[in-house]
């Protein structure tokens, strides 16, 4: 089946450094790919919706320029988390869709802890 | 906008127990109905979903049925395991094309003890 790989799982940082999350869809194309942030027993929140070769969507209330999102290719799209702060501490997943069927795939998430 | 309203909980139930969980939804048209399945620790796993009115969707034992008048997708098991402790997600799309996201509602945790 179709399969979306989110690297890494976890990762522990210090405040002020910035930490890259990838997304990438193993065995499909997608175009569009969406990162959610889940804040503990929360829901998840739409953070931004990126497209391949082109700029992110972001969602009212996300900073665009702490959360630098790059979709530099069918199968890969990088979220980063720039300066980062212990309140940006939250588990991150991705969704990727597929191009030819729109069907959506989610990744295993990231938990990023800031120190 | 689109939302989901679903239970809240947490619910706490003993095995072999008959699960509901109640979904609603606000949309305009007709969108497509999900429930994801997060596991400790874990992402998220889709467990059933539905594209229209009165279909059914089912998986592992869980059932939903999409009611268009009443703008619901309830999630039932007749007889839950402790394996099945876990968060469970209603969800929306609005149109399965690419660029749709899905819209979540807060999720209610269910713990099954033997």
């Amino acid at each position: 089946g179709a399969v979306v790989s989110q690297h890494p799982s976890r990762v522990i940082c210090k405040s002020g450094t910035s930490v890259k999350i990838e997304c990438r869809s193993l065995d499909f194309q997608a175009t569009t790919m969406f990162w959610y942030r889940q804040f503990p027993k929360k829901s998840l929140m739409l953070m931004a919706t990126s497209n391949e070769g082109s700029k992110a969507t972001y969602e009212q209330g996300v900073e665009k320029d702490k959360f630098l999102i790059n979709h530099a290719s069918l199968t890969l799209s990088t979220l980063t988390v720039t300066s980062a702060h212990p309140e940006d501490s939250s588990f991150y997943i991705c969704s990727a869709s597929n191009t030819g069927t729109g069907e959506l795939f989610f990744g295993e998430g990231s938990r990023l802890t800031v120190l | 906008g689109d939302s989901v309203t679903q239970m809240e909980g947490p619910v706490t139930l003993s095995e072999e127990a008959f699960l509901t969980i109640n979904c609603t939804y606000t949309a305009t048209g007709y969108p497509s109905l999900f429930w994801y399945v997060q596991y400790p620790g874990e992402g998220l796993q889709l467990l059933l979903k539905a594209t229209k009115a009165d279909d059914k969707g089912s998986n592992k034992g869980f059932e939903a049925t999409y009611r268009k008048e009443t703008t619901s997708f309830h999630l039932e098991k007749g007889s839950v395991q402790v394996s099945d402790s876990a968060v469970y997600f209603c969800a929306l799309r609005k149109r399965n094309s690419g660029n749709t996201p899905l819209v979540f509602g807060k999720g209610t945790r269910l713990s099954v003890i033997a």
